[in-house]
């Protein structure tokens, strides 16, 4: 199986835009999936396929890829975005998740 | 709405085995995938198994091959884990997950604890 690698930790002030990176050999020639987990939840989807997003997620969320990274973008943080964030990606050789990245808000 | 309920979870001694279950409600699970999702205390998620909405595909993550089995009754909308040769590493919260497509994830259970500890 394959690696995606995130950074550690990305820390933002309210209303900045926080930029979180995901990189893996196999990237170009798959589709990224993002997925935000609040403390003690469990999962929830924020980005499919790159750069679409579920109903009800909110716009300030957008996602892009390009060659072997993949960027989920929070423009205008929120308090409320402090999480960690998780790339995601499929393959028949099995589905991995990326590292993980602590978002702190404040 | 989606409800997915895991059970099963407890102390296990390494070596030992477990099965997990997951009850599932608000879709018709015989026409989707699902998924195992595991996160050790402190950790990231990881991914452990997927298998087809009939039971015909079955994929594994490399860490749990040939000890974990995945399976599903779908007259009884369960889906099941079962944790053979376990060891401390196993030790996590284990995620019963939908699968919208693709093996992509749309739906998460709050997680079944075990850990595996002599």
């Amino acid at each position: 199986s394959y690696e995606m690698t995130q950074p550690p930790s990305v820390s933002v002030s309210p209303g900045q835009t926080a930029r979180i990176t995901c990189s893996g050999d196999a990237l170009p020639k798959k589709y990224v999936y993002w997925y935000q987990q609040k403390s003690g939840q469990a999962p929830v989807l924020v980005i499919y396929e790159d750069s679409k997003r579920p109903s009800g997620i909110p716009e300030r969320f957008s996602g892009s890829s390009s060659g072997t990274m993949a960027t989920l973008t929070i423009s205008g943080a929120h308090v409320e975005d402090e999480a960690d964030y998780y790339c995601y990606s499929t393959d028949t050789s099995g589905n991995v998740f990326g590292t993980g990245t602590k978002v702190t808000v404040l | 709405q989606v409800q997915l309920v895991e059970s099963g979870g407890g102390v296990v001694q390494p070596g030992r085995s477990l099965r997990l279950s997951c009850a599932a409600s608000g879709f018709t699970f015989s026409t989707y995938g699902m998924h195992w999702v595991r996160q050790a205390p402190g950790k990231g998620l990881e991914w452990v198994a997927l298998i087809s909405y009939d039971g015909s595909k079955k994929y594994y993550a490399d860490s749990v091959k040939g000890r974990f089995t995945i399976s599903r009754d779908n007259s009884k909308n369960t889906l099941f884990l079962q944790m053979n040769s376990l060891r401390a590493e196993d030790t996590a919260l284990y995620y019963c997950a939908k699968d919208v497509g693709y093996g992509v994830i749309d739906y998460w259970g709050q997680g079944t604890l075990v850990t595996v500890s002599s």
